[in-house]
């Protein structure tokens, strides 16, 4: 199964200032179709994980520009430019190249 | 609505059976892929099975495979998850999600606890 950790597991945020999470997968995402296969979700305090990040660096819809993806391979980073309380939550990256599809261990964004 | 929306969670004893259905509403279910994922208390998430648009294919995570069974019925558009001898560590919350590659649409969750 393919690995995948998140840096740091715990970040504490003043709002407005940026943070930025990264995701390391233990193979390359790259599929031969040409897409990576990453993703990243958040799950906020008692709901369910939402989609934000598709194939890497792809907003889904509704989500705000805020949040950006990059990366390539095998690194990967999420990144808030200016974090707002309603970004609290557990973020996680995915991947789906191969399956099981995985999960990183998550990291928890929290308001100073 | 579009929405998915889990039941059948309950508190059972280890090596009994459950069975968990997801109803699907407000768009095209037989369009598509459908998984479970689950999150033990505390815990990080874990994906478990997933099926194809027409159910002819599954995959099924290991720690779960001969145990576990994932279905639909697109005539009523339900996805099912069949659970039998189920283990202390089966206890999560167990969400149905639309996709393939990736979940875009998410249930709130149904709790399993198998405890004695």
């Amino acid at each position: 199964d393919i690995v995948m950790t998140q840096t740091p597991l715990s970040l504490s945020v003043t709002p407005g200032q940026p943070a930025s999470i990264s995701c390391k997968s233990s193979q390359s995402l790259l599929h031969s179709d040409g897409d990576t296969y990453l993703y990243w979700y958040l799950q906020r305090p008692g709901q369910p994980p939402q989609l934000l990040i598709y194939e890497v660096s792809n907003r889904f819809s509704g989500v705000p520009d805020r949040f950006s993806g990059s990366g390539s391979g095998t690194d990967f980073t999420l990144k808030i430019s200016r974090v707002e309380a309603e970004d609290v939550g557990l973020y996680y990256c995915m991947q789906s190249i191969q399956l099981p599809p995985t999960f990183g261990q998550g990291t928890k964004v929290e308001i100073k | 609505q579009v929405q998915l929306v889990e039941s059948g969670g309950d508190v059972v004893q280890p090596g009994r059976s459950l069975r968990l259905a997801c109803a699907a509403a407000g768009f095209t279910f037989s369009d598509y892929g459908m998984h479970w994922v689950r999150q033990a208390p505390g815990k990080g998430l874990e994906w478990v099975a997933v099926i194809s648009t027409d159910g002819t294919k599954k995959n099924h995570v290991d720690s779960v495979k001969g145990r576990f069974t994932i279905s639909r019925d697109n005539s009523e558009n339900t996805l099912y998850l069949h659970m039998d001898r189920l283990r202390a560590d089966d206890t999560a919350v167990y969400y149905c999600a639309r996709g393939l590659r990736h979940f875009d649409l998410w249930g709130q969750g149904t709790l399993v606890t198998v405890s004695s």
